[in-house]
């Protein structure tokens, strides 16, 4: 069964680096998404992703994040200037539709900033 | 704005019993999707059932079903024949249709099955 696959499953950064997290999709998949969950609280909505533009992102979504679709497989989130607070898991996940056709998840990236 | 409650922040069940798992959402919207994930000690998000609210029918997938009072905008999770696989977190979540693609977490059940 087709999966979404992030890399890497864990990722220690310093505080005021850039990192970017990537992401493959499921392969016919139009609509992704960013969340993240940080460590004993629930998931939460990042952005969406639609036809190579944001389609909406959250409050958490500032200017130090951003998103891109460099080709036709990858899907990227990057933090310009991790903060102590960005520590979290991140998910990705795809869609085939719109309208919330079930999401489907990666296996997450466990970001650790010191 | 849409909110999900998931009012029991543990529960633990016997190998073979049956639990249920609560939650309730809030919404304006007259057409969505409800959904169950699961999390593992591994932290992956996996999709246990989904239902679309203008179904009637309760989904079933296999030994998970739910049960979904859409006027009462409940939405639980029945487990049968539980097995220790099943010890997870367990999210539920709303997914809209008016436009906004985004899934709203409630903050998870912790199940714990037994042997």
């Amino acid at each position: 069964e087709p999966e979404v696959t992030q890399t890497p499953s864990h990722q220690v950064t310093q505080m005021g680096q850039e990192v970017i997290l990537r992401c493959v999709p499921i392969s016919n998949h139009l609509y992704f998404y960013w969340y993240r969950q940080i460590l004993g609280q629930k998931v939460e909505f990042l952005v969406s992703f639609y036809n190579n533009e944001i389609s909406e992102k959250s409050e958490i979504f500032d200017d130090q994040f951003s998103v891109e679709r460099p080709d036709g497989s990858n899907f990227t989130l990057k933090i310009r200037s991790t903060k102590l607070e960005d520590s979290a898991m991140y998910f990705c996940a795809s869609s085939a539709y719109r309208g919330n056709q079930p999401q489907h998840f990666g296996d997450g990236t466990r970001l650790s900033i010191l | 704005a849409q909110t999900v409650t998931q009012s029991q922040p543990e529960m633990s069940v016997q190998e073979a019993e049956t639990v249920t798992l609560s939650c309730t959402y809030d919404t304006s919207e007259n057409n969505y999707y409800l959904f169950w994930y699961k999390q593992p000690p591994s932290r992956q998000m996996i999709l246990v059932i989904r239902q679309e609210a203008y179904k009637q029918q309760n989904a079933t997938e296999n030994r998970f079903s739910v049960n979904f009072q859409k006027a009462a905008k409940s939405f639980s999770l029945k487990i049968s024949d539980s097995q220790l696989g099943d010890t997870a977190m367990y999210f539920c979540a709303f997914g809209g249709q008016g436009g906004s693609e985004k899934l709203v977490f409630g903050k998870g059940t912790k199940l714990t099955v037994n042997p």
